[in-house]
């Protein structure tokens, strides 16, 4: 199995510009979570979903952050417009809850500069 | 709300000191637990976790955990550390709490830094 994929692995941009990060979670998984994890906060979940549907998204930092997962093979995370303090590492990763044991596979994160 | 709390924040050993990296929970329900590791760099990886049965687990590379529920811990040892294990360890504790039920709520995290 590829595992978590996550692309683009480095982006750089402008403030005010649009980000999309995307991710792919293990095939058969149904849970995909998205985290962002810097040297101040530390790792925080952002949004989880089960099934395609948004479960919890109170860990949103505000209304620039928008996720969708289309399908149980996609999922998107946009920050519109970004600002510097958006800078940060973000992970994907993804469970099955038929396993019971709900662990994490992580993909190996999009780190994120806003100039 | 459930809680993961690690004790420190920064561990700093010479190689081949033992290791144990303190993890309490604050939940009273069944409960499965988690210590993952992010190398410099990486992602997380899973290290070991405890669903069921012996308290005592054992992971990858050396590293063990052991389950104390009348304490709501779950440290993690290393009987003697080298330099690659310099990292920054995670402790995650999963529920079935309803609400949060697939969620892994997360530690703070410890880095260790090895000394060679």
């Amino acid at each position: 199995d590829a595992g978590v994929i996550q692309s683009p692995r480095h982006e750089v941009t402008e403030m005010g510009q649009e980000v999309t990060l995307r991710c792919k979670p293990i095939s058969g998984h149904d849970y995909l979570f998205w985290y962002r994890q810097t040297m101040m906060r530390g790792l925080e979940l952002l949004i989880y979903f089960n099934n395609n549907v948004p479960i919890d998204d109170s860990g949103m930092p505000e209304d620039r952050f928008s996720a969708k997962m289309p399908n149980a093979s996609f999922s998107t995370l946009k920050i519109q417009p970004s600002e510097p303090r958006d800078s940060a590492v973000y992970f994907c990763a993804s469970s099955l809850a038929r396993a019971r044991y709900y662990e994490q596979y992580f993909g190996p994160g999009t780190r994120l500069t806003v100039t | 709300a459930q809680s993961v709390s690690q004790h420190n924040h920064h561990v700093i050993l010479s190689e081949a000191a033992s290791l144990e990296l303190g993890c309490n929970y604050s939940y009273g329900g069944t409960v499965n637990l988690f210590w993952y590791v992010q190398y410099p760099g990486q992602h997380l990886q899973l290290l070991l976790k405890y669903f069921s049965g012996d308290p005592l687990v054992k992971g990858i590379k050396g590293f063990e955990a052991e389950f104390i529920k009348s304490k709501f811990s779950f440290n993690l040892r290393k009987p003697s550390v080298q330099w690659s294990d310099t990292a920054e360890y995670f402790c995650a504790v999963s529920t079935h709490y309803g609400g949060s039920q697939g969620n892994l709520i997360f530690g703070k995290g410890t880095k260790l830094s090895v000394k060679p």
